[in-house]
Formats: structure tokens, sequence, C-alpha cells
């Protein structure tokens, strides 16, 4: 069964400071990695990577997906308050009907 | 260019209830997805559906859940005798096209049944 575990569960941090959410997975015939930001309404698109090795960037959010080691991370930079939210890793596997399967998500709280 | 459109945002029901749940797609797009999200949970895939067919129903209950996509008018989720088990978020997404195409959420459905 597809399976996507997100570390940390949840992750407290002040603001200026550089987190790293990790994301590994299993899944068959794997083709693409999305993160996903969430807060009191619809996840919002971050990144989705299908190539290893490759970095996007967006800002202060960058991410990259390792295919050979199955995982990826999102880096979020010079931490503001309105970074505060869930942030959703999931995957999507070919030759199936484009379902993702998430993770449970980080929970990332930035005080000032 | 409007976003997923969900209605209602918020809808309480009473056990053995029905409750149904509208998803509208974004402009262009043909396929919708339904996920559901319990709390302290990630989302959920439900089912995958184009206009008038439903592609994949692996991640829905096989009793009291239905859901479709007519040619006309919006995709709705229906739960039928809702149980206090059903209270959760309901999230739909929808893409233009098959493969590589990213999901787009909707803001989500809050069910609570009473």
């Amino acid at each position: 069964e597809d399976k996507v575990v997100q570390s940390p569960l949840s992750l407290v941090v002040h603001e200026g400071d550089t987190v790293t959410l990790n994301c590994s997975y299993e899944v068959t015939n794997f083709r693409s990695l999305l993160w996903y930001k969430q807060e009191k309404k619809a996840p919002t698109f971050l990144f989705m990577l299908t190539s290893s090795g490759i970095e996007k960037k967006s800002g202060r959010l960058s991410s990259i997906l390792d295919k050979k080691e199955l995982f990826s991370i999102l880096n979020i930079t010079a931490t503001q308050t309105g970074d505060s939210a869930v942030y959703l890793c999931a995957v999507e596997a070919q030759g199936g009907s484009e379902k993702l399967v998430f993770g449970k998500g980080t929970k990332l709280t930035v005080n000032p | 260019n409007a976003g997923v459109m969900q209605n209602p945002r918020h809808l309480v029901r009473r056990r053995g209830q029905e409750a149904r749940l509208r998803c509208s797609p974004m402009k262009g797009h043909s396929h919708v997805y339904w996920y559901r999200q319990l709390p302290e949970e990630g989302l959920k895939f439900m089912v995958y559906l184009q206009k008038e067919n439903i592609i994949d129903e692996s991640g829905m209950p096989k009793e009291r859940f239905s859901a479709e996509f007519p040619k006309e008018g919006p995709s709705i989720l229906r739960i039928q005798q809702v149980v206090r088990g059903d209270s959760a978020a309901y999230f739909c997404a929808s893409s233009p096209r098959l493969a590589s195409d990213t999901q787009y959420f909707g803001p989500g459905t809050r069910l609570t049944v009473l």
C-alpha cells in the first residue's frame, strides 16, 4: 500500500529561523511528489517535484526530491508568522487514477 | 478565474439525515477528486470523477456514500443516513487533464453530525 510519512509532526520556531520539513514515501510507480500549505482553509499548492536533485524555489521556500532514497525536504528560510500552517506532502503514482496519497502533515508554528 | 468552489462551507446534520456536498471545479477543469480529512489526520482520497464517469471510487465507503459529476452542474458527494463518524472536512480538488497536472483544492465543507 502506498504510504507517505512526514516528520516532525509539529514544530515551533521563532521568526527568522530556518526550518526543514521531511517527507518519506513508499509508492508503486512513482510519478510526482507535491507539497501543499494548509491554513484554515484549502490546501494551497507549493511545489510539484518529479526529478531527483533539482531544487525548486519560490521566495523563501525551496524543495528537493531524492528518488533513490525516497524522500523530499521542504525548506523555509527566515520564517515569518505567516508561515504558520500545516504543510502537507503527497505522492502520485503512475498508471493509477491520479489520486494523491497524503502524509499527516507537519504543523509549523512561527512565534514572533 | 475563480478557484475551486465548494458549498456549503459548513453543514450540520443530525444522525440519519442526508448530507449533500457540492463542488464546482476551476474553469476548464474536467477532473474532480474528493478527499476527506479527519481531525489530526491527513487527507484521504475518496473518489475521482470525470464528467459523467466515476473513474476510481476505491477510497469511498461502499455504503451510504455516492458521488456524481454530471454533464452540467457541480460534482456532488452524497452521504445518506449520516453517522457521527462522518464528521470531517471534505475537500474537492480539480485538475485540467490527466497525468502530471496539479490538483487545486477548494476550501472544503466541514460536516458536523450531531
